[in-house]
């Protein structure tokens, strides 16, 4: 069945840092692909999206790009700060339309000053 | 994007009693969804609230246990029904519709504690 992998975390970085989180996914047919952040004691946010190969997200510094050829989407920022300590979840979306997402196991993120 | 409502944010409940969680939407939606995140995991799907209709429940997941109404398109309950420990998670809901192209939102969620 369909799935979404992500790196074990927690991942610990210094403030400044470059952060990647890893993303694969198994699917079958074409689906979008979704980073969601949850922050302390918060819902979920839609972070970026993708909705084809080749197609990069970005959002507040973040960025992912969508490669089919390596079934993959990891999420990257060049300068990490503090205040984005969370939990990244990757996410992809049936392309059949029906609106379920299935989700990765989730990675923390601390950012340290 | 939507704006997603939830009622109750948090609540400690009582083991063997039912607790119902709503969640209003700003805006007419197609899909609305309910998700567990249990204690340091990630979200599972619940079940597909159907406007009009029953729900469709994902495996695992029963209507006896988690009944859920939608009476219209910007409004649906989810209840925990008979609660134990095992229930203490966040309960999310999601919507999507076409106008927001093929993105789902979340509300806040409700962080319930069984004890």
């Amino acid at each position: 069945g369909d799935s979404v992998t992500q790196m074990e975390g927690p991942v610990t970085l210094s403030e400044e840092a470059f952060l990647t989180i890893n993303c694969t996914y198994t699917a079958t047919g074409y689906p979008s692909l979704f980073w969601y952040v949850q922050y302390p004691g918060e819902g979920l946010q839609l972070l970026l999206k993708a909705t084809k190969a080749d197609d990069k997200g970005s959002n507040k510094g973040f960025e992912a790009t969508y490669r089919k050829e390596t079934t993959s989407f990891h999420l990257e920022k060049g300068s990490v700060q503090v205040s984005d300590s969370a939990v990244y979840f990757c996410a992809l979306r049936y392309s059949g339309n029906t609106g379920k997402l299935i989700f990765g196991q989730g990675t923390t993120l601390q950012v340290k000053p | 994007s939507a704006v997603i409502s939830q009622k109750p944010s948090r609540d400690i409940c009582q083991r063997g009693t039912s607790l119902t969680i709503q969640c209003q939407v700003d805006s007419q939606v197609t899909m609305m969804f309910w998700y567990r995140q249990q204690p340091g995991q990630s979200l599972t799907l619940i079940a597909t609230a159907n406007q009009g209709s029953e729900a469709t429940y994902e495996s695992g997941f029963v209507i006896d246990k988690f009944p859920i109404s939608r009476p219209n398109l910007t409004f649906s309950t989810l209840t925990v029904s008979n609660m134990s420990p095992e229930d203490s998670s966040i309960y999310l809901c999601s919507v999507g519709t076409e106008v927001l192209g093929n993105t789902i939102y979340f509300g806040e969620g409700s962080w319930l504690t069984v004890v």
